[in-house]
């Protein structure tokens, strides 16, 4: 099975830097994706790991180290529009996705 | 262009009722799911069908069956609707195991 633990709330300023951590424990690991759900909308793909490192993708960047069972997804240069909640989601051998509760972005001006 | 469709969006019923909640993909995925995501916004996933072939079957209770006629649709029924079934479901789609799309979800309210 999985357990992922991420961060419940994180409040920035826009213009500002966030990371959101996840850890996780799994069987089989075989993956870790991270998807933006604004609320009352459907989540989104942002990026996916599977080896080692960084991954950058314009203001988005997310990192793995599967030694430590552990990801973290970058958030640049903050807009308004990037308030959401950020679901951190682990594959596993069988191809199931699993999600973490979600960690509630609030960009302030 | 809609990639992933669902209906209807919301669904409004009583207790011991059935329904059924429809979702299709235009992206030529091979790979659908739903998932439901319960008041605390946990996300879970409930069944996956490859190629019309179910793959994923999650502890979910007899009552929902999962239906796909062909590798576009993934129709979703519950029968003896709950108050627990409260929640909204989403239907997505991928290829090869890899990034999700997921349709706009269906909110059920059961009362």
């Amino acid at each position: 099975g999985q357990n992922i633990d991420q961060p419940t709330e994180m409040t920035a300023t826009e213009g500002a830097i966030v990371q959101i951590n996840c850890t996780y424990q799994t069987s089989g690991f075989n993956g870790l994706f991270w998807y933006q759900q604004h609320a009352g909308e459907a989540p989104t793909f942002l990026s996916y790991n599977v080896l080692d490192g960084l991954e950058e993708k314009g203001r988005f960047s997310s990192f793995l180290s599967r030694s430590k069972g552990y990801s973290y997804l970058l958030l640049k240069e903050l807009q308004m529009k990037d308030s959401a909640s950020y679901l951190c989601a682990v594959r596993d051998k069988s191809y199931k996705l699993s999600f973490g509760a979600g960690t509630t972005v609030t960009v302030r001006a | 262009d809609t990639a992933v469709s669902q209906t209807p969006k919301y669904l409004v019923t009583q207790m011991g009722n059935d329904k059924s909640i429809k979702c299709e993909q235009n992206l030529g995925h091979d790979t659908m799911y739903w998932y439901k995501q319960d008041s605390k916004k946990f996300l879970k996933i409930m069944f996956s069908y490859n190629n019309k072939e179910l793959i994923i079957n999650e502890t979910v209770p007899n009552r929902f069956s999962p239906k796909s006629p062909d590798k576009a649709h993934l129709n979703l029924h519950i029968n003896s609707l709950e108050l627990g079934d409260s929640a909204v479901y989403f239907c997505a789609s991928s290829q090869d195991y890899y990034e999700q799309y997921f349709g706009p979800g269906t909110r059920l309210t059961v009362t």
